[in-house]
């Protein structure tokens, strides 16, 4: 069956550290994968997309890697800070029509 | 930062009953779409829209659900016969190009269906 899984636990790491969030994936063969940044109530703010031939992109403290073999997406915050804080999704693209499969999301907690 | 919008933020309507909820997507884009998001689950693509007709829906938009823009501004997403099971938050979305686009979502408005 098709499955698309995050951490379901949340992540607690200190305010500096790097966070790691993990997008693994089954029976797909996305185009792209995006990750999503939602605070509670709120709707998906876009934060990163990779394209299924780039191994990794970066924008600021983030940085994305997409294993197409190992069928998995790493998503990493430097110098994680407090307002960091929120839950990250990630969501497959299978053809670039933006009708995006997303994962459960998995909840980041920075502390001081 | 030009943004969509969505209202209502809370409806709360019976069993039955018809609801509209509306979204202006930014004004430049051209793509349009519908998420929604069960309490507590994962957000599900519902339908998206292109040159006023649905470039793809998924098997949750079903008869009962029917999108429209109106006019050049206002996105709308009709649930004709409200059931328990469409409680949800419903997100619209909007994009630039229908390809490989960031997609920039509304804060949603929460269908609470008694």
């Amino acid at each position: 069956s098709q499955k698309i899984e995050q951490n379901s636990e949340a992540l607690n790491i200190q305010e500096g550290k790097t966070a790691t969030l993990t997008c693994n994936y089954t029976n797909y063969s996305p185009a792209y994968l995006q990750w999503y940044r939602q605070d509670p109530g709120r709707g998906p703010v876009f934060l990163l997309l990779i394209r299924e031939n780039e191994k990794e992109k970066r924008k600021e403290r983030l940085k994305v890697t997409f294993d197409t073999t190992l069928k998995q997406s790493l998503f990493h915050i430097t110098a994680s800070q407090p307002a960091d804080s929120a839950t990250y999704l990630c969501a497959l693209d299978l053809a670039g029509y933006n009708k995006l499969i997303f994962g459960a999301g998995t909840r980041l907690a920075v502390h001081p | 930062e030009p943004e969509v919008t969505q209202t209502p933020s809370h409806q709360v309507t019976q069993m039955g009953q018809e609801v509209i909820l509306r979204c202006v997507p930014i004004s430049n884009h051209l793509y349009f779409y519908w998420y929604r998001q069960i309490l507590g689950q994962k957000v599900e693509f519902l339908v998206s829209f292109y040159n006023n007709e649905i470039s793809e829906k998924s098997e949750i938009f079903d008869d009962q659900f029917s999108v429209e823009r109106p006019d050049g501004s206002n996105f709308t997403l009709k649930i004709r016969s409200t059931k328990l099971e469409d409680s949800a938050m419903y997100f619209c979305a909007s994009s630039e190009a229908e390809k490989v686009g960031e997609l920039f979502f509304g804060e949603g408005s929460r269908l609470t269906v008694l």
